[in-house]
């Protein structure tokens, strides 16, 4: 367990709102990375985070955006929410070694 | 074609039964491998790490790596109802990024 909490666990919302997921870890751990998870496609890669403000897409990256100004937090943020980005979402970290990564719980979002 | 192709499963075993699991890869350059355990609603947790080829034993659990062949299996001696759960195999190219491509997952059923 790499100590990693998401905020919120769970959420509901609008079509057209904004939403910000949070990611803390307390590894120290350099990688963060968010990924969205669907029956059928298993877990798919948003953004991920080399470093303070390094930050790159993934295979699904559109609608989305992220930040990192601290090493311990991540933030994944959905512009205007569709119902196409309904889905558990999952943060991610890794110090480097071997490419492992730790997962943490989730977060449920729904957007109606 | 995806890069990492997975059997979704179900696989339905009775308790103390010899079970493999499988997934087979096309990119040549992937050099970890992985295998999480995911329960239902929480997050995916490492269960073995393989660099190259060769076996690698944990207790019940055994996770091989053929690289001429692009296959990686994890066998579960003596399962147990609590091994009941979704595995997802994961592989990295180990580039500097540290990205994981990641299986649909099998989900396996022990029966008591």
């Amino acid at each position: 367990d790499a100590g990693i909490t998401q905020s919120p666990r769970h959420k509901v919302t609008e079509t057209g709102t904004p939403v910000t997921l949070r990611c803390h870890q307390t590894e120290n751990h350099r990688y963060m990375y968010w990924y969205r998870q669907d029956p059928g496609h298993g877990l798919r890669l948003i953004h991920y985070s080399y470093g303070v403000k390094d930050t790159d897409k993934g295979e699904v990256s559109d609608g989305y955006s992220v930040s990192r100004s601290k090493t311990e937090d991540f933030l994944l943020t959905l512009e205007s929410a569709t119902s196409s980005q309904t889905s558990v979402y999952f943060c991610a970290t890794g110090s480097g070694g071997g490419d492992t990564q730790y997962f943490g719980p989730g977060t449920r979002l729904t957007v109606l | 074609q995806k890069e990492v192709e997975q059997d979704p499963g179900p696989l339905s075993v009775p308790e103390g039964a010899i079970v493999s699991l499988n997934c087979t890869y096309s990119n040549s350059a992937f050099q970890y491998f992985m295998w999480y355990r995911q329960y239902s609603r929480k997050g995916p947790e490492l269960l073995m790490y393989t660099y190259s080829s060769g076996n690698k034993e944990d207790g019940r659990f055994t996770a091989q790596v053929d690289k001429s062949s692009k296959y990686i299996s994890l066998f579960i001696r003596d399962s147990q109802p609590s091994d009941s759960a979704t595995y997802l195999c994961a592989m990295s190219a180990s580039d500097r990024r540290k990205k994981l491509v990641f299986g649909t997952g099998t989900r396996l059923l022990v029966s008591p």
